[in-house]
């Protein structure tokens, strides 16, 4: 079965870039959506994007053109980068796949891996 | 955007008793073009992250029990627990994906009485 698992620091300052990694395991990042979706604590869950294993990509506006999602098949990863962060983007940060062909639900997850904005 | 709003923000059910929640979407999920609803549901219990329990709006997904189910259509949808047991206690959440950006409710905190 497909395992997601996210990586990268836990701690970024202000007006920084926050970049995060999800490795793939168990199968192949080819035919599938892949997502990121974060939670600041004790809230709600926002959708940040997708990229599909074509490259191509799509991002929640409400990040204002802040967010960029990548893809390394040779890896099966795929990244997360955000840029000029403050304290409301502190959260746990989630990847998760979606069915193949498809963006529909979200299944699998990640854990999770939470990020601190602070200096 | 699809905005999606659940009530309510929290139940306490005694164990062995129903949950009902409620998820509305601002504009229709369901297409017209196979007469599906583009709607999940999550169930998210602390420290973890959220675990797909139905899609398509009633569509269990495999390993879920079956005192779990979804209803509704169009803009209108409910998650029933028809005999609430301990390990349930979660908060639960919908989810479109009839359009991006996706969206999610605010989540329903269910606890036991």
């Amino acid at each position: 079965q497909v395992e997601l698992q996210e990586s990268g620091p836990g701690l970024v300052k202000p007006s920084e870039t926050l970049s995060l990694t999800c490795t793939v395991s168990g199968g192949s990042v080819s035919g599938n959506y892949w997502n990121w979706i974060r939670q600041p604590p004790g809230k709600g869950l926002e959708w940040i994007g997708y990229i599909y294993y074509t490259g191509s990509a799509n991002y929640n506006p409400s990040l204002k053109s802040r967010a960029t999602i990548s893809l390394d098949t040779s890896k099966n990863q795929f990244s997360l980068n955000l840029r000029s962060v403050t304290a409301a983007d502190t959260a746990v940060y989630f990847c998760a796949g979606s069915s193949p062909g498809s963006l529909n639900w979200f299944d699998p997850w990640g854990q999770g891996t939470l990020v601190t904005v602070s200096s | 955007d699809i905005v999606m709003t659940q009530s309510p923000d929290s139940l306490a059910v005694s164990l062995g008793e129903r949950a009902t929640i409620n998820c509305k979407s601002s504009q229709s999920v369901l297409s017209s073009s196979n007469n599906k609803n583009y709607l999940a549901w999550y169930q998210q219990k602390p420290g973890q992250p959220p675990k797909l329990l139905i899609y398509w709006a009633s569509t269990r997904e495999s390993g879920i029990p079956d005192r779990f189910s979804g209803s509704g259509s169009g803009t209108d949808f409910t998650l029933t627990i028809s005999s609430l047991q301990a390990e349930d206690v979660a908060v639960y959440y919908c989810q479109q994906y009839f359009s991006t950006p996706l969206t999610f409710g605010g989540g329903t905190k269910v606890e036991s009485k």
